[in-house]
């Protein structure tokens, strides 16, 4: 199985900010990355897909970058409806691994 | 708009089988690949396994934890995936939620239902 990690595992950052999360494969996965935001009690969104292409309605402040191994989401400009858990998967051959997660708190 | 709606989750024994459902609509049900993923208490998001569409054969896939125990399945004519769930045990708590695969990734979820595995 392809192995995810992500870091860091949480974070705390006020509106505004910028906030970049990176995720690593641990074999090539191409590009068949996508991110996932989870928020308690709520389904996951998916966000970006085929590590940058935004989904559909997700806000411009969302981007993501990365082929290979190693990967980054950004989120340029914080806002309060962002506060959630961040999850990477790859997409690249089944099982489709998630990776860990990384929690966005508020400072 | 997609939507999906899973229900059978509840309280099970060890050792135990529960069998979730999934309703579909919205959407060409027989060509698209459904998904369950589930999410224990106060851990991440774990995929559990995938159906394809029947068009490409309802061929099946599952993570390790799951092969053996875990069914997935589908019903074309009542747009709905199922997930059978047998030897059930503590580490299978959680909230199941089941979504659509469509260009390699998950677009549309459920809204989830808790299965809890206790004695």
């Amino acid at each position: 199985d392809i192995q995810m990690t992500q870091s860091p595992s949480s974070l705390s950052a006020s509106v505004g900010d910028r906030v970049t999360i990176t995720c690593r494969a641990s074999q090539s996965i191409a590009r068949y990355l996508n991110w996932y935001q989870h928020k308690p009690g709520r389904a996951p969104k998916v966000l970006i897909y085929a590590a940058s292409s935004l989904q559909s309605g997700v806000p411009l402040r969302f981007s993501g970058s990365g082929s290979g191994t190693d990967f980054t989401l950004t989120i340029s400009r914080l806002q309060p409806e962002d506060f959630a858990t961040y999850y990477c998967q790859q997409s690249y051959t089944t099982p489709f691994t998630f990776g860990p997660g990384t929690r966005v708190e508020i400072k | 708009e997609v939507h999906l709606v899973e229900s059978g989750g509840g309280l099970v024994k060890p050792g135990g089988s529960l069998r979730l459902s999934c309703a579909a609509s919205g959407l060409i049900f027989s060509d698209t690949y459904m998904s369950w993923v589930r999410q224990a208490p106060g851990k991440g998001l774990e995929w559990v396994g995938r159906i394809s569409s029947t068009t490409d054969g309802a061929t099946t896939d599952y993570a390790v934890p799951i092969e053996g125990r875990f069914t997935i399945s589908r019903d074309d004519s009542k747009d709905t995936v199922y997930l059978q769930m047998n030897s059930l045990d503590s580490d299978d708590t959680g909230v199941y939620y089941c979504t659509r695969e469509a260009g390699r990734r998950w677009q549309s979820w459920g809204q989830g239902t808790l299965v809890t595995v206790s004695s």
